[in-house]
């Protein structure tokens, strides 16, 4: 079982629509959660962090955390084009320093 | 300064030669890593340093050197590599002490291809 596991996708959604992509993994000891978003051929930026189980919200982004299940998820509201990346989960857990296990990350594209 | 830079952002280098990737931060973060990413593939970690002193070397051969000379620079040597080990290398710096709601910050990356 990976650590942090994502669908790869491509996720597709039209303009305007909301835009779900889940990650769960697999440490329970997992203790702060991170979604950056990467364009292709570019670094990674981080989009949201959550470490409390609910909702964090941020604009147009929220991030749910969901501990006793292991699952994590970002909504993307009124998705846009420039939306259009590879979205990646990463976790950090307790005892594991600083140290951030990525996910394989969701391919999402937004359409016209 | 909210930046990590990295040079040189594309290198091409044969087999046979050393070359350097340079890492830069002011942010006053004591916690840099080196992180190697394939094409589709998530960035892999390769190594952490904190306070300039190695804390994590994930089994990296050892034709990849790190070096951390103050905290603010890393630098990784490059030795007789492999094709295998084109891809693109990212620098992240962050607080020591937790991650707390800034995770990483990465750089741009280093693009390299070895021919």
């Amino acid at each position: 079982q990976k650590e942090v596991e994502q669908n790869s996708g491509p996720l597709s959604v039209p303009e305007g629509a909301i835009a779900s992509l889940n990650c769960t993994y697999s440490d329970r000891g997992s203790q702060s959660f991170f979604w950056y978003r990467q364009y292709s051929g570019k670094s990674p930026e981080l989009i949201m962090s959550i470490y409390s189980n609910g909702d964090k919200e941020d604009g147009r982004f929220t991030a749910q955390l969901n501990k006793a299940s292991q699952y994590v998820s970002l909504l993307i509201r009124d998705s846009q084009p420039s939306d259009s990346a590879t979205y990646l989960c990463a976790v950090n857990r307790v005892g594991g320093g600083n140290k951030l296990t990525f996910g394989t990350g969701t391919q999402l594209k937004v359409e016209l | 300064d909210t930046e990590v830079t990295q040079t040189p952002k594309h290198l091409v280098m044969g087999m046979t030669n050393k070359k350097s990737l340079k890492c830069e931060q002011h942010m006053g973060h004591r916690a840099m890593y080196w992180y190697k990413q394939k094409a589709k593939k998530p960035p892999e970690l390769m190594f952490v340093y904190s306070y300039e002193k190695l804390s994590i070397n994930e089994s990296v051969p050892s034709r990849f050197s790190p070096e951390c000379p103050n905290s603010s620079l890393l630098n990784l040597h490059l030795h007789a590599l492999q094709p295998e080990d084109s891809a693109l290398y990212l620098c992240a710096s962050s607080h020591e002490q937790g991650l707390g709601n800034y995770g990483y910050t990465f750089g741009s990356g280093t693009r390299l291809t070895v021919v």
